[in-house]
């Protein structure tokens, strides 16, 4: 969905390293999340925030932070990446009075 | 805790033939159930969702989920498949926080 941006949408990184992933929506939403997908998993969520103020770890949030920069900007930091990683991250988010979560593109990101 | 099973990884069907995809929950309170669809190298898009009334929901591109209490199930369903509905789907259940629970996914496989 085009108003769900996420950059970079592909990254490929060393274990130890820090890497950002970011989410920018001009949906006008105050809700957003960060999940992980993992082949035969499906979607877990690892954090989320209802506004600027307000943060929530999912339920696998350990290795990963989050900044709430902005309404329209929430980024998923992993301080040390380790190869269990890797995995296809996505930003998604929800109006405040809406039912429906919306998604962006996805980050592919590779642990080496 | 909420959950949610895709029983199926695969589900075959011939082009024309009538799809299903099969998707049980089990939740605490009145469930609020949704359908999303994620094509190769896409975000996941919205489908359905239910949240109170008609048990027969009606979404994007001709498809539709019916909703049965006494089962917790929301099966997926379409009369007629296209190969372009080849992908992964996704059913997902929301708790009293407005969190996702999804299932691991079920492919999608349209052929000719």
């Amino acid at each position: 969905d085009a108003d769900v941006t996420q950059t970079p949408r592909n990254r490929i990184t060393k274990t130890g390293k820090r890497i950002m992933l970011e989410c920018s929506q001009t949906k006008g939403h105050d809700r957003m999340y960060w999940y992980r997908q993992d082949p035969g998993l499906g979607l877990r969520l690892i954090y989320y925030s209802f506004d600027v103020k307000d943060i929530n770890k999912g339920e696998i949030s350990d290795g990963y932070s989050v900044s709430r920069q902005a309404q329209a900007k929430f980024s998923l930091s992993l301080e040390s990446a380790i190869p269990n990683q890797t995995a296809l991250y996505f930003c998604a988010t929800r109006g405040g009075s809406g039912d429906t979560q919306y998604f962006g593109p996805g980050t592919r990101l590779t642990v080496l | 805790a909420q959950s949610v099973a895709q029983p199926e990884d695969q589900v075959n069907v011939a082009e024309g033939n009538p799809l299903t995809v099969k998707c049980t929950y089990s939740v605490s309170g009145n469930p609020y159930l949704f359908w999303y669809v994620q094509y190769p190298n896409r975000g996941l898009q919205f489908l359905l969702k239910y949240i109170t009334g008609d048990n027969l929901v009606k979404g994007s591109y001709g498809f539709e989920a019916e909703f049965n209490k006494s089962q917790t199930s929301f099966h997926l369903k379409k009369p007629s498949a296209l190969v372009s509905d080849s992908a992964l789907y996704f059913c997902a259940v929301r708790d009293l926080f407005n969190k996702l629970t999804f299932g691991t996914g079920t492919q999608l496989k349209v052929e000719l």
